[in-house]
């Protein structure tokens, strides 16, 4: 389809492990953001990228959790040393410029469920 | 701490009934509001959002919302629900100068026919 796709849509994994969730964007969009969704809580902002760079990262909880997106279109968010704390869904979203720009609407992915056991 | 508030957590209605889900935000100057709504199973979509100009904005499938800026406030309304409204329903604000949305807690709203 047309839309945010992300991968994978489930992961369980233990306490330690690393752990990779992938990003693909709508095409042409240049603006990609993460965000993390705990049970009952609204998406809380991680990190966005305009282009291959990350323009802000001062969402990320620490320094386990870092997010690439080398070529400018597909992002990774790879989290090292996973623990129970980290479950959560991690949402990927995208748009045309920075907030949306004018339009102001990010286009929401599924989201990755992560389960730390 | 600046933030997004939505003081609804779980709202339960009738069909026909009218809604109104309130938000309130901590951000001074210049903010962009919009309120986000995820069906069940689907992924969040926008549902309306005001940016400026005429503070009642008007969305899909019958909703509006009123920008009340001495109140920092962006309330959700529709005069009457249907079932296939229950979703849940975020409050999101892009505060001045940044590129950031944030949102708030959520609210869960069940119409039962």
């Amino acid at each position: 389809g047309a839309g945010v796709s992300q991968t994978p849509s489930n992961k369980v994994t233990e306490k330690g492990k690393y752990v990779e969730l992938r990003c693909d964007p709508i095409s042409g969009h240049t603006a990609l953001y993460w965000y993390r969704q705990s049970l009952g809580q609204g998406p809380e902002f991680l990190i966005y990228f305009q282009g291959t760079g990350a323009a802000d990262d001062s969402g990320l909880p620490n320094d386990r959790f870092f997010a690439v997106r080398p070529e400018g279109s597909v992002s990774t968010l790879k989290i090292q040393r996973t623990e129970r704390g980290d479950s959560a869904v991690y949402l990927c979203a995208s748009s045309l410029e920075l907030a949306g720009g004018h339009t102001g609407e990010l286009f929401f992915g599924e989201g990755s469920r992560l389960t730390v056991l | 701490a600046q933030s997004v508030s939505q003081h609804n957590h779980h709202v339960i209605l009738s069909e026909a009934a009218s809604l109104e889900l309130g938000c309130n935000y901590s951000y001074g100057g210049t903010v962009n509001l919009f309120w986000y709504v995820q069906y069940p199973g689907q992924h969040l979509q926008l549902l309306l959002k005001y940016f400026s100009g005429d503070p009642l904005v008007k969305g899909i499938k019958g909703f509006e919302a009123e920008f009340i800026k001495s109140k920092f406030s962006f309330n959700l309304r529709k005069p009457s629900v249907q079932w296939s409204d229950t979703a849940e329903y975020f409050c999101a604000v892009i505060p001045y100068n940044t590129d950031k949305l944030i949102f708030g807690t959520g609210t869960r709203l069940q119409v039962f026919p």
